[in-house]
């Protein structure tokens, strides 16, 4: 089946610094990937949607600024978490649509296997 | 705004028995609902996937089913196993954006051997 994969599966960082997550589709391309972040016994939260080319839409109340999405490729999105503070401090999942899994509204999201990251 | 809704929150079970997860939506115009599983720090695994316009679907010894005017949804689990053990997640998909997911905050089992 279908994989997402994502690098790191876990990072610590200082607070201040900047953290990239890598979202790769490992067997099929996506043309629209999604960033959700999940806090400790919270649900899934959609924080942007990451189209190939084009700049990223972002969900209300998430700064753009901050969370920096780059989708260079048909297989690859990245989001850099800029100047990561404590409360950055989460569960980050992408997942990847795949446009030839069926007609459009109905194509398969499959998603990775997460990052956790910690902002000391 | 959707939300969306699961009771209970957790659930011991002792192992063999079946067992019921429920998940409820504000809003009826959805795509489709979606009953994933989650592992501790791991991310989501699909178990299935009922269209709005289909009542149930089933997988092995997973039953889903979808009552859509009512905005409710049931995950079935027979002779449960200490395996079963995760968080369960319901999502739907909105019919006006397809790109979103609505996520219940889960449903944590554990399972006793």
């Amino acid at each position: 089946g279908a994989v997402v994969s994502q690098h790191p599966s876990w990072v610590i960082c200082k607070s201040g610094t900047s953290v990239k997550i890598e979202c790769r589709s490992l067997d099929f391309q996506a043309t629209t990937m999604f960033w959700y972040r999940q806090f400790p016994k919270q649900s899934l939260m959609l924080m942007a949607t990451s189209n190939e080319g084009s700049k990223a839409t972002y969900e209300q109340g998430v700064e753009k600024d901050k969370f920096l999405i780059n989708h260079a490729s048909l297989t690859l999105s990245t989001l850099t978490v800029t100047s990561a503070h404590p409360e950055d401090s989460s569960f980050y999942i992408c997942s990847a649509r795949d446009r030839t899994s069926g007609p459009e509204g109905q194509e398969t999201q499959y998603f990775g296997p997460g990052t956790r990251l910690l902002v000391l | 705004k959707q939300e969306v809704t699961q009771i209970p929150a957790a659930l011991s079970v002792p192992e063999g028995e079946n067992l019921v997860l429920n998940c409820s939506f504000t809003d009826s115009a959805i795509y489709n609902l979606q009953w994933f599983r989650q592992d501790p720090g791991k991310g989501l695994t699909s178990l299935l996937l009922i269209q709005s316009s289909q009542r149930e679907q089933t997988s092995g010894r997973l039953n889903a089913s979808l009552d859509k005017s009512s905005g409710r949804s049931t995950l079935y689990i027979a002779a449960s196993q200490p395996g079963d053990s995760a968080t369960y997640l319901c999502a739907v998909q909105g019919t006006y954006n397809f790109n979103k997911f609505y996520f219940g905050s889960g449903t944590k089992l554990n399972v006793k051997p």
